[in-house]
């Protein structure tokens, strides 16, 4: 099956700094990228989707001048977390849509891990 | 906004026992998706039957769609310890928003050995 790849897989950093997040298709080209968040022992939410050479569009509650998305090609997704505070402190995942016999099924990263101190 | 209720929201059960999870939503779909997770990992993807398909199979996995009822299960046969993990399922429509998934809250499974 398709591979999307996130890096890094993990990060710690201090309040106030920003953290980029990459999603990768490896082995296909996406149009359209989804960015979900998940909270321990919670399920996904997702945050915005993500629109290859066009804005994002966010979901209601989402900050997107907080949450900075970019799909500058159709492999590559960031997600840029500005000023970060502690409540940002979560597991984000990203997932690529490849249209399969008109499912377009979603193929989903393996999540990075973001821990603000 | 958080589409799918599945129940239970915790499962305990034997290894060689079978683990039943049910998953319904609110709106109308193209698809559903059932996802698996283990702690701390990403998503798996498991099995993906469509709104014009009444049942699925894929090994031990057997999964249900009931559109009447806006409701799915997805039943798991002679579970092993490595079952273990969350069980989630996702609503797809695609007449919105280019076809995000919508999760439920997911059902926690743990297999004893």
């Amino acid at each position: 099956g398709a591979v999307v790849s996130q890096h890094p897989s993990r990060v710690i950093c201090k309040s106030g700094t920003s953290v980029k997040i990459e999603c990768r298709s490896l082995d296909f080209q996406a149009t359209t990228m989804f960015w979900y968040r998940q909270f321990p022992k919670q399920s996904l939410m997702l945050m915005a989707t993500s629109n290859e050479g066009s804005k994002a569009t966010y979901e209601q509650g989402v900050e997107k001048d907080k949450f900075l998305i970019n799909h500058a090609s159709l492999t590559l997704s960031t997600l840029t977390v500005t000023s970060a505070h502690p409540e940002d402190s979560s597991f984000y995942i990203c997932s690529a849509n490849q249209p399969s016999g008109g499912a377009n099924e979603q193929f989903f990263g393996p999540g990075t891990r973001l821990t603000v101190l | 906004s958080q589409q799918g209720e599945e129940d239970p929201q915790a499962l305990s059960i034997q290894e060689g026992e079978n683990a039943t999870m049910n998953c319904s939503y609110k709106t109308s779909i193209n698809n559903l998706q059932w996802y698996r997770q283990n702690s701390g990992r990403g998503l798996v993807h498991l099995i993906l039957i469509r709104s014009n398909e009444r049942e699925k199979h894929s090994g031990r996995l057997r999964v249900t769609l009931d559109t009447s009822k806006k409701s799915s299960s997805l039943l798991i046969t002679a579970s092993r310890a490595a079952d273990t993990a969350s069980y989630f399922c996702a609503t797809a429509n695609y007449g919105g928003s280019q076809g995000n998934l919508i999760f439920g809250k997911g059902t926690k499974l743990s297999v004893k050995p």
